[in-house]
Parts: C-alpha cells; structure tokens; sequence
C-alpha cells in the first residue's frame, strides 16, 4: 500500500544537540512534501514545503529538509534543537497522481527536548 | 484573522448519537479537508471538498458525512455514533491543490 513512513516515534535530544527526523514514502511521480509541526495542544502549523527545484529547503525556526528522489526521503533536520522545539512533527505527502486534495500523513514523531 | 474555526473543542457524546462538528474558513480558500487524529497513526484524511457543491471521500470515509453548501463552511456529521469514532478531529483548508493547509484547532471527540 502507498504510505508515508516517519521511523522515529518518539526522540529525546539534549538541547544543542543536532536532529535528523525520517520521512519516506512510497509514491510515484511528482510528489508535493510537506512538514508539520504540532506544539502541545495545539493545532498543525507548516514548518516547510518541497515542490520543486533546489532539494535542501529551509523552512521556520532554523529547520530544513532534504528531497532525495532517489531515496524517497525527505528528512527534517536542524543542527541544534531548544527546548521549545519539543513538539509532534508530521511528514506530509500529496501524491500529485491521485486526487489533488488527498494529502498523506505519516504517523509522527515525538520530539522531546531536554533543557 | 480567524483562519479556520473549529466547533465545538471538546464533546461527549453516547454510542448511536448524532452530531455534527462544525468547521469555518475566512480564507476564501476552495479546498477543505477533515481529518482525524489517533495516536501512533498520524491524520488520516476524512473526506474532503474541491469547492462549494463538491465533496470526496478520502482515506476513511464510513461512518461520516460532509456537505459543502458554501466556501466558507464545510460541517462534518456523525450520524451514528460509535467509540470507534473518538478522535481529534481538525478541519484544514487551502488555497490550491496541494497546497500548505491551514489547521483548525481541532475538536475533542469522545464516544462512550
């Protein structure tokens, strides 16, 4: 079945340290990509987007990610998380074959930052 | 800027009871999604509307129903309840296909 895969669960950083979060998927063709970011009770707000052109994009505070085609990946990475970067992160994926509104959430992952 | 408006937040209801949770945007947007959240497996999308008078089934569509009368709301109902159905629910909406969605606040849905 088509997916989007976050490997990580949940993940504990000192602050300072450096983070990778996992994203794959398992669409074909032209695909839109998409981070998530959700602070404790609130609600999803966009950290990044990929839709084409240069592969390494920078979204808000700090946070980039890199389109590998070749790997399906699009990792969430920031070389030194704070404290308030504890949150659920969600990869995203519109599969722009199917139906253009059909946006692909992977299972999320729990960042938890350690002051 | 409201954005998009979710009501109610929290709501309790009995199996076999019916309700509907409602979702506004002052965004103009033409696109709007319902999803609902559970733990370990992410949002996964309910239905969702290219515009008003058009409405599509997404990944897990049984047991919901959506309308789309006007561009600004898209309501979601429960006709039967059941406790399979408790969730976060958080209604999205966007400019375009494929574009970055703006999220509600989310309603907290339990069903006993």
């Amino acid at each position: 079945a088509q997916s989007v895969s976050q490997h990580n669960h949940h993940v504990i950083l000192s602050e300072a340290a450096s983070l990778e979060l996992g994203c794959n998927y398992s669409y074909g063709g032209t695909v839109n990509l998409f981070w998530y970011v959700q602070y404790p009770g609130q609600h999803l707000q966009l950290l990044l987007k990929y839709f084409s052109g240069d592969p390494l994009v920078k979204g808000i505070k700090g946070f980039e990610a890199e389109f590998i085609k070749s790997k399906f990946s699009f990792n969430l990475r920031k070389p030194s998380v704070q404290w308030s970067d504890t949150a659920e992160y969600f990869c995203a994926v519109n599969p722009s074959t199917y139906n253009n509104n059909d946006m692909r959430f992977g299972a999320g992952t729990r960042l938890t930052v350690k002051p | 800027n409201a954005g998009v408006t979710q009501t109610p937040k929290f709501q309790v209801l009995k199996t076999g009871q019916s309700m509907t949770l409602q979702c506004a945007q002052d965004m103009n947007h033409e696109y709007m999604s319902w999803y609902r959240q559970d733990p370990g497996m992410g949002l996964r999308l309910i239905h969702y509307s290219v515009g008003a008078g058009i409405t599509d089934q997404g990944e897990v569509p049984n047991g919901y129903n959506v309308s789309r009368s006007t561009t600004e709301d898209f309501p979601l109902r429960l006709l039967s309840a059941a406790p399979s159905q408790t969730s976060v629910y958080f209604c999205a909406s966007s400019s375009a296909e494929g574009q970055p969605q703006h999220f509600g606040d989310g309603t907290r849905l339990s069903i006993l």
